[in-house]
């Protein structure tokens, strides 16, 4: 199975400061279309998952354009340029490349 | 609006079965393939199962192959998840999702439904 590791596993941030969450792959998540299929997800305390960059660059509809996914191969990041209140919560990277897909083991991302 | 809601959580115990629905609106669910995603208590996203549009290609984590059972119904619009020999580590809030590669994998998640194993 591809192992996703992420980094760190709790991020304390200050308000309007910047925050970035790694993720990394044990194995390339290049798809044999030349596409790469990893996603981040956020889940706010007590909500379902949200989708919010999938195929690591794409921004989904509705999601402030402070959030930014980049990488390639093995190793990718989400950013958030300028952190607010309401990002509190648990950040997931998925890789959907490769059988069985997974997720990354979450970061919470906390105000300080 | 689209939307997916999740039905059929219950208290079971270890070695029983149980049967999820989601109930798929706002879109044409037919075209879309469709997962299993849980959640133990306190824990991560664990990917269960997906089934995918049109030919209903199945496919499933280790941790439920040969247990679990995943089908949908188009002219109902619903999602299923059939669970046999339950066991504890089953335990989960058990959330559907949307979409495969052609969307870019769970573009919208139901709210959950909450499946307890013990006896």
């Amino acid at each position: 199975d591809v192992v996703m590791t992420q980094s760190p596993l709790s991020l304390p941030v200050t308000l309007g400061q910047p925050a970035s969450i790694s993720c990394r792959s044990s194995q390339s998540l290049v798809y044999s279309d030349g596409q790469t299929y990893l996603n981040w997800f956020q889940q706010r305390p007590g909500q379902s998952p949200r989708r919010l960059i999938y195929k690591v660059s794409n921004r989904d509809s509705g999601v402030p354009d402070r959030f930014s996914g980049s990488g390639s191969g093995t190793d990718f990041t989400l950013k958030i340029s300028r952190v607010e209140a309401e990002d509190v919560g648990v950040y997931f990277c998925f890789q959907g490349t490769h059988w069985p897909w997974t997720f990354g083991q979450g970061t919470k991302v906390e105000i300080k | 609006e689209v939307q997916l809601l999740e039905s059929g959580g219950d208290l079971v115990q270890p070695g029983g079965s149980l049967r999820l629905s989601c109930a798929a609106s706002g879109f044409t669910f037919s075209t879309f393939a469709m997962s299993w995603v849980r959640q133990a208590p306190g824990k991560g996203l664990e990917w269960v199962s997906v089934i995918s549009s049109s030919r209903g290609t199945t496919y499933y984590a280790d941790s439920v192959k040969g247990r679990f059972t995943i089908s949908r119904d188009d002219s109902k619009n619903t999602l299923y998840l059939q669970m046999n020999s339950l066991r504890a580590d089953d335990t989960a809030v058990y959330y559907c999702a949307r979409g495969g590669k052609s969307s870019g994998h769970m573009d919208v998640w139901g709210k959950g439904t909450t499946v307890t194993v013990s006896s």
